[in-house]
């Protein structure tokens, strides 16, 4: 069975500091790979997904994550964060259309 | 991406009564995917539903406490039975759209038991 775990549950940080959010998951198979962002008191938004091709994803607003084979994880960088950056992140982990399964969560507290 | 409809919003209900949850998509999709997310927590896979069968239910879902329906390929409802406080969740569905390689989700439904 698939399984998600995010290695931190708290991130603290202050504004444009890098950040890394941890994400390591098990599957026999080949997975996609996903993270998602959830501001307060809003809905799940996607923020990059790994299907196949290059193991380095990006998202439009400066995230990045690789995808690393040999070590089952995928972790979502930031070189430089910003206060609106402050959410919960969600690692999920599909295999081909399976339904998607959930990390706990990573709680990212950014401060000036 | 598919869009989702998801109805209601929220609602306040009394311990013993139970709600049904509709998701409207835009588009034709052959898997439904209910999930539940209480009060912070992450989100845990409750069923998926496929049009034309029963739904096949994760460990520590059963269909008498959470029936789903789904008529066609386009709606699914998600019914929370006999409801008590620890019911109070956001409850969403999502879609699998191969073409976008991707899941999309409705905006939940935030259900608080009293």
């Amino acid at each position: 069975a698939q399984s998600v775990t995010q290695l931190d549950s708290q991130v603290p940080v202050f504004e444009e500091a890098p950040v890394e959010l941890r994400c390591n998951y098990s599957s026999s198979v080949s997975v996609y790979l996903f993270w998602y962002v959830q501001y307060p008191n809003q809905g799940l938004q996607l923020l990059l997904k790994y299907l196949s091709g290059s193991t380095l994803v990006e998202s439009i607003n400066g995230f990045e994550a690789e995808f690393n084979k040999s070590q089952t994880s995928f972790h979502l960088r930031k070189p430089s964060v910003h206060i609106s950056d402050t959410a919960e992140y969600f690692c999920a982990v599909d295999q081909a259309g399976t339904a998607l399964i959930f990390g706990k969560g990573t709680t990212l507290s950014v401060s000036s | 991406s598919a869009v989702i409809s998801q109805k209601p919003s929220r609602d306040i209900c009394q311990r013993g009564t139970s709600l049904t949850i509709q998701c409207q998509v835009d588009s034709q999709v052959t898997m439904m995917f209910w999930y539940r997310q209480q009060p912070g927590q992450s989100l845990t896979l409750i069923a998926t539903a496929n049009q034309g069968s029963e739904a096949t239910y994760e460990s520590g879902f059963v269909i008498d406490k959470f029936p789903i329906s789904r008529p066609n390929l386009t709606f699914s409802t998600l019914t929370v039975s006999n409801m008590s406080p620890e019911d109070s969740s956001i409850y969403l569905c999502s879609v699998y759209s191969p073409r976008q390689g991707g899941y999309t989700f409705g905006s939940g439904t935030r259900l608080t038991v009293v």
